[in-house]
């Protein structure tokens, strides 16, 4: 079945700090890749998306790009905010599942001014 | 409407009660999701609607969980005689189709804290 692994948090830097959060997955075929981010007391939203290889999604000044090769959707953003504070889901569509989410469990950042 | 809502945002019930939890998806949008989120389980899949039809109720727990979607909108979410690892917060989502590329992002509503003393 599907699966994503993602680093364990918890993540804690400095403003203004470079940022990675690794994400691999196992999946047959060509799963769509997302990140979703969870703000404090609110609900999961969409940060970014790619659903092919070799795509780069982005927002926010974060980015992620597909790599089918080694099947990764690492996070990055090259200076972190106090407001991105959050946690962080890597999940997928895809490999014999077309609408059923799999999530990884989640890494949580925490931006220090 | 502007995104998913759900309703009620809090529920605190006793164990063995029943419990119903409402999800109004984004207008349109033709796939809705349920979802769980708990602290040991993470997040997990429960049911699947397309239309009204619900393909893929797998992610269900157990026969006291059911859900049903009228009119191709709003989906209700029941528990039947409540336990306590029932507690989580409860994610409904809804895409524009499902599988498609491109249009079967799911967009989450806000939840529902389900408190099971």
């Amino acid at each position: 079945g599907n699966s994503v692994t993602q680093m364990e948090g918890p993540v804690t830097l400095s403003e203004e700090a470079f940022l990675t959060i690794n994400c691999t997955y196992t999946a047959t075929g060509y799963p769509s890749l997302f990140w979703y981010v969870q703000y404090p007391g609110e609900g999961l939203q969409l940060l970014l998306k790619a659903t092919k290889a070799d795509d780069k999604g982005s927002n926010k000044g974060f980015e992620a790009t597909y790599r089918k090769e080694t099947t990764s959707f690492h996070l990055e953003k090259g200076s972190v905010q106090v407001s991105d504070s959050a946690v962080y889901f890597c999940a997928l569509i895809g490999g014999g599942s077309n609408y059923k989410l799999t999530f990884g469990k989640g890494t949580l950042l925490t931006v220090n001014p | 409407g502007a995104g998913v809502s759900q309703s009620p945002s809090n529920k605190v019930t006793e164990k063995g009660k029943d419990v119903e939890l409402r999800c109004d998806p984004i207008s349109g949008h033709t796939a809705l999701y349920w979802y769980r989120q708990s602290l040991g389980q993470g997040l997990e899949f429960l049911i699947y609607f397309q239309g009204n039809s619900a393909p893929d109720k797998s992610g269900l727990p157990s026969d006291r969980f059911s859900a049903e979607r009228t009119g191709g909108s709003v989906s209700t979410l029941t528990i039947q005689r409540t336990q306590q690892e029932d507690s989580a917060v409860y994610l409904c989502a809804s895409s524009f189709l499902a599988g498609g590329r491109g249009m079967d992002t799911q967009y989450f509503g806000p939840g529902t804290r389900l408190t099971v003393l």
